[in-house]
Parts: C-alpha cells; sequence; structure tokens
C-alpha cells in the first residue's frame, strides 16, 4: 500500500523558514517524480515544485522561485521542501504528491500544515 | 499559465441524479487532463486521467471526456459518498507548470 507521510509544518513568522519532509513507503521511490501541492485554508490546490525521480532536475510554480528547494533521498525514501521567506500567502496545508504515468498524482499524503503569521 | 476554468462553482443534485460537470483550459491541454475528488478533511483522490481513463478502484459511473480545451466529468448516479469537492488539472506543460481548476462543489439538494 502507497502512503505518503508529511511532516514538518507549524507557525512561523514571515520571512521565517522550514522544511517539510514526506516520508514514502509501498512503492519503489526512486523510480517516481514526486511533487509538492499545497491548499491555502478554504481554496483551490495550487502546484509548487516537482522533482525528477533521480533529484536532478527540478522545477517550480513561478509564487515560489528563488524562496522554496525541493529536494530528495533515495536512500531514505524521502521528500523535502526547504521553504525560506515565507510570507503571509505561503500559508497552506502542504501535499506531498506521487505522480503517476504522465503529470497527474496518483497518490497523496494527508498534507502538514504551514501557517505563517507574526 | 494555463488558466483552468470550472463550472458551476456549486451544483445542488439529489441522490441517484446524473450529473456532469465542467472544465475549460485556456489553451489546449490535449488529453493532459485528470480529475480528483475531495472530501472534508481528506487529501484529493485521483479519478480519472488521460481526460478519460479511470484510476485504479474507481467505480464505473465516474466517467470523463473531452480533449484540447473542453472536458467533463460525469457521475451516471450520484451516491452520498460522491459529495465533494471535485478538480480538474492539466498536465501539459513541459517544464512541468501544472495548474488546477478552482473547484466545483457538489452539494446534497
Amino acid at each position: 500500500e502507497v502512503q505518503l507521510l508529511e511532516s514538518g509544518g507549524g507557525l512561523v513568522q514571515p520571512g521565517g523558514s522550514l522544511r517539510l519532509s514526506c516520508a514514502a513507503s509501498g512503492f519503489t521511490f526512486s523510480n517516481y517524480a514526486m511533487s509538492w501541492v499545497r491548499q491555502a485554508p478554504g481554496k483551490g490546490l495550487e502546484w509548487v515544485s516537482a522533482v525528477s525521480s533521480s533529484g536532478g532536475s527540478t522545477y517550480y510554480a513561478d509564487s515560489v522561485k528563488g524562496r522554496f528547494t525541493i529536494s530528495r533521498d533515495n536512500f531514505k525514501n524521502t521528500l523535502y521542501l526547504q521553504m525560506s521567506s515565507l510570507r503571509a500567502e505561503d500559508t497552506a496545508l502542504y501535499y506531498c504528491a506521487k505522480r503517476g504515468s504522465s503529470g497527474y498524482f496518483d497518490y497523496w499524503g494527508q498534507g502538514t500544515l504551514v501557517t505563517v503569521s507574526s | 499559465e494555463i488558466v483552468m476554468t470550472q463550472s458551476p462553482a456549486t451544483l445542488s443534485v439529489s441522490p441517484g441524479e446524473r450529473v456532469t460537470l465542467s472544465c475549460r483550459a485556456s489553451q489546449s491541454v490535449s488529453s493532459n487532463l485528470a480529475w480528483y475528488k475531495q472530501k472534508p478533511g481528506q487529501a484529493p483522490r485521483l479519478l480519472i486521467y488521460g481526460a478519460s481513463t479511470r484510476a485504479t478502484g474507481i467505480p464505473a459511473r465516474f466517467s470523463g471526456s473531452g480533449s484540447g480545451t473542453e472536458f467533463t466529468l460525469t457521475i451516471s448516479s450520484l451516491q452520498s459518498e460522491d459529495f465533494a469537492v471535485y478538480f480538474c488539472q492539466q498536465y501539459n506543460n513541459w517544464p512541468p507548470a501544472y495548474t488546477f481548476g478552482q473547484g466545483t462543489k457538489l452539494e446534497i439538494k
């Protein structure tokens, strides 16, 4: 059974940093690209970032480019999102998502909540 | 950026009814379109990918159609567990710049 378990969310002040983690199990992690998708309270879904299966290629939404860094450790079966220069508009539930055979997401974690507030 | 527009925003329907949700792309996404269902407090769940292929374990009452810029998700006979928010997502870009629709909420009439 595929499982994705996010952690690392919390309350952070504007301008602060936070690192999210996503522990994966139930599939061969190193074979699949992974993404982070966020959802602001009561709002829709926004794709944030993606990383290739090897970790060699990374992609970002314009809204986080230059502030967030996605990475992965294929030995630890873990995905990361390093977030810096956080803004109030980054407040959201952050989901880790496994890419399917193309760019859709076939499995999602339960999310970790990031709140940016003073 | 490819903008995805879903309509209507909210749909009030009765159990057993047939319902069709719409999703429009601001430019062609070929058949690179997925649908997700999200219930309150839960993560999204993949229903349809490739515009018309049901994901593993998804009941046959869910069907998707369309290509290019116009897509639909049809639920043939609404069950109680189908009342939720439905999102469409395009994945046509490379490098990836995936975008989602704003969602359609199905509520009980």
